[in-house]
This record gives C-alpha cells, sequence and structure tokens, in this order.
C-alpha cells in the first residue's frame, strides 16, 4: 500500500509569486485535505476536497486555491505570495463514506517566501 | 471544536511509561478524542480514538475520565522513537461532515536514553 506522498520537499520563492504543491493520496482514499505549519505551531486546516469538489474550508484568504483530480491526487495553489506563507504545507488523505477517524499525513512540503 | 488543554512539553526516560495528560472540560457528548503525534521532519500520524471506553491498541492506551472531562495517552514503553509532539484532538462527527483536525500546540515529548 503506498503511503502519501508530496511534491516538492522543498521550494523557495519571492513575495508576489504563486506557488503550487502537489500531493498524491494513499491508495483507496477519495478525501484529500490540506494544512498549513508555521515553526512551532500545530498544523492548521486550509480546506478538504472530496471526490473533486471542495467539502469545507478553514480561515484561509481565496489566494489559497485547489483542486482535486479523478485519481484523487490534488493540489494546493497559493498566489500572490506573502513572507507569512512561508511554512511547512501538510496534505491528509482519508476514506470517505465512513467516519474519518484516520487521516494519513505526507511529509510536508517547506515553502520559504523570500 | 471543542479545546483541549495539554501540557508543554513532558520528560521520560527510555523503557518507562509515559502518561500524557489531556484536559477538555467542555467535551460534547458527541465528540470523539483522538491522538495525533508528529515525530520531527515528518507529518502527523494517527495514534488512538475513543469516546467513552478505555482503548488499546499497538502503540498506546487510552484511558477516559468517567465524566470525560479529561484523558491520558499512555506509552507502556516509551522508545527513542517516541519522542514526538503528541496532540489531543476532539471531533465532532455528528454533524455528518467533521472534516478537518483542529490542532493546539501539543505536548513535546523527550525520551532520555
Amino acid at each position: 500500500e503506498t503511503g502519501v506522498t508530496q511534491s516538492p520537499t522543498h521550494l523557495i520563492k519571492t513575495r508576489g509569486q504563486q506557488v503550487t504543491l502537489r500531493c498524491s493520496s494513499q491508495s483507496g482514499h477519495n478525501t484529500v485535505s490540506w494544512y498549513q505549519q508555521a515553526l512551532g505551531q500545530g498544523p492548521q486546516f486550509i480546506f478538504q476536497y472530496y471526490r473533486e469538489e471542495e467539502n469545507g474550508r478553514g480561515n484561509f484568504p481565496p489566494r489559497f486555491s485547489g483542486l482535486q483530480f479523478p485519481n484523487y491526487s490534488s493540489e494546493l495553489n497559493v498566489n500572490a505570495l506573502e513572507l507569512d506563507d512561508s511554512a511547512l504545507y501538510l496534505c491528509a488523505s482519508s476514506r470517505g463514506g465512513d467516519v474519518p477517524h484516520e487521516q494519513f499525513f505526507g511529509p510536508g512540503t517547506r515553502l520559504t517566501v523570500l | 471544536d471543542a479545546k483541549t488543554t495539554q501540557p508543554n512539553s513532558m520528560e521520560s526516560n527510555e523503557e518507562e511509561p509515559v502518561h500524557l495528560p489531556c484536559n477538555h472540560s467542555t467535551i460534547s457528548g458527541t465528540d470523539y478524542i483522538h491522538w495525533y503525534r508528529q515525530l520531527p521532519s515528518q507529518g502527523p500520524e494517527y495514534v488512538i480514538h475513543g469516546l467513552t471506553s478505555n482503548v488499546n491498541n499497538r502503540m498506546a492506551s487510552l484511558a477516559i475520565a468517567e465524566d470525560r472531562k479529561s484523558s491520558t495517552l499512555i506509552l507502556h514503553r516509551a522508545t527513542l522513537r517516541d519522542a514526538a509532539v503528541y496532540y489531543c484532538i476532539l471531533r465532532d462527527f455528528s454533524g455528518g461532515s467533521n472534516y478537518k483536525l483542529t490542532f493546539g500546540k501539543g505536548t513535546l515529548l523527550t525520551v532520555n536514553p
């Protein structure tokens, strides 16, 4: 069983640029959630996709957007990058359709905005 | 989501039991208690969850107070690999769409050799 994978591992961008982060969910999972983790803090929920539709969103501005593809992989797009967007971005997959007690996290993408 | 309170840090010795406390005095009847942990340079991983009864799995045990206002994650024999940040999270699935995990700052567990 392949786990959750994310790419790239690390990324450096400058303020104002746009970035796309990618996530492949675990086999058999149709739900993907994205989280932002600033240094020294717990992860903060950005949004979730279930069967290619957004299924809930946290307190993040519209410049954070996402997609989920028919194979249930997902992208997180961030426009007009700001210095505070520097963080570890985590995706997590889970099975939809039943109570999703367990979410499986990827290793994250470390984004640095200069 | 109901709030949880955990100590900022705890320390243990290798091969000794560790009891990680969590207070959740405003827990509702439909809140499940979840524990995740995050090892250095990794994403969080699920540890255990429970509703009312104590729970055991291969990783840990979860002891839930009778009034459910507190719980304790028990690692029976700590290893160096258990050094991580441990998060106690409440989740309510009664609305049919609790999709998110609400993380606090968690407890940083240090395991001494």
